[in-house]
């Protein structure tokens, strides 16, 4: 079964930072997703990648197949971006079943 | 946009009573899920479906069941309510033409529910 890590659980920066957030699994997988949950609680698709790199206005997610490991960029971060960041990965190969990491919570600041 | 909605939003009940929530979607998406979300666990699977009377387990599937009889709606049952099982309850269903794992979810606006 896949194991999902993510580092940092909590991060905290200032208006206009550069942000990354790391997830690392331990199996190979067809796609990685990240997911933002918004403080109210609801929940919603960033990015689904399986190789390379995605870009969405000012966030940026890439994936290194081999070392099995994904990041997710914040360009000029906002407080707007504040939310919990969810990564999540098949349990295996060519499960449909998802195993999510447990979460980094993005404190920006003005 | 795939339209998803759950239901009820919030619910509060004793232990030992039966509860179901529902997820209805308005589309004829094949894949729906259910998830529990708690504090240090993240969302975890309880039961997911890929088509109507279709359905597997998920890793935290004990006391819990699901029924498909429509593809629009997939329910989540726990016959005997327990304290464990306050929690706040996500559905989701999987959209695109990608393969296992590879397509996008929808989250629903979930459920929050408390035993007492």
């Amino acid at each position: 079964k896949n194991e999902v890590e993510q580092s940092p659980q909590n991060l905290t920066a200032q208006e206009g930072e550069f942000i990354t957030i790391n997830c690392s699994y331990s199996v190979g997988i067809s796609a990685l997703h990240w997911l933002q949950q918004h403080p109210g609680g609801g929940i919603v698709s960033l990015f689904m990648l399986s190789s390379g790199k995605k870009k969405h206005g000012r966030l940026i997610a890439t994936i290194n197949i081999q070392e099995k490991h994904s990041s997710l960029h914040i360009t000029a971060s906002h407080p707007r971006d504040s939310a919990v960041y969810i990564c999540a990965a098949p349990t295996e190969g060519g499960s449909e079943k998802l195993v999510f990491g447990k979460g980094t919570k993005l404190t920006v600041n003005p | 946009d795939a339209g998803i909605t759950q239901s009820p939003r919030h619910k509060v009940t004793e232990t030992g009573t039966p509860v179901t929530l529902r997820c209805h979607q308005t589309e004829n998406h094949r894949y729906m899920y259910w998830y529990r979300q708690d504090p240090g666990h993240g969302l975890r699977l309880i039961h997911y479906s890929y088509g109507v009377k279709d359905t597997d387990k998920g890793e935290v599937s004990d006391g819990y069941s699901v029924s498909r009889s429509k593809t629009e709606d997939f329910l989540l049952t726990l016959e005997s309510a327990t304290s464990s099982q306050t929690s706040v309850y996500f559905c989701a269903i999987s959209t695109g033409t990608g393969g296992p794992g590879a397509n996008v979810l929808t989250f629903g606006a979930g459920s929050r529910l408390t035993v007492l």
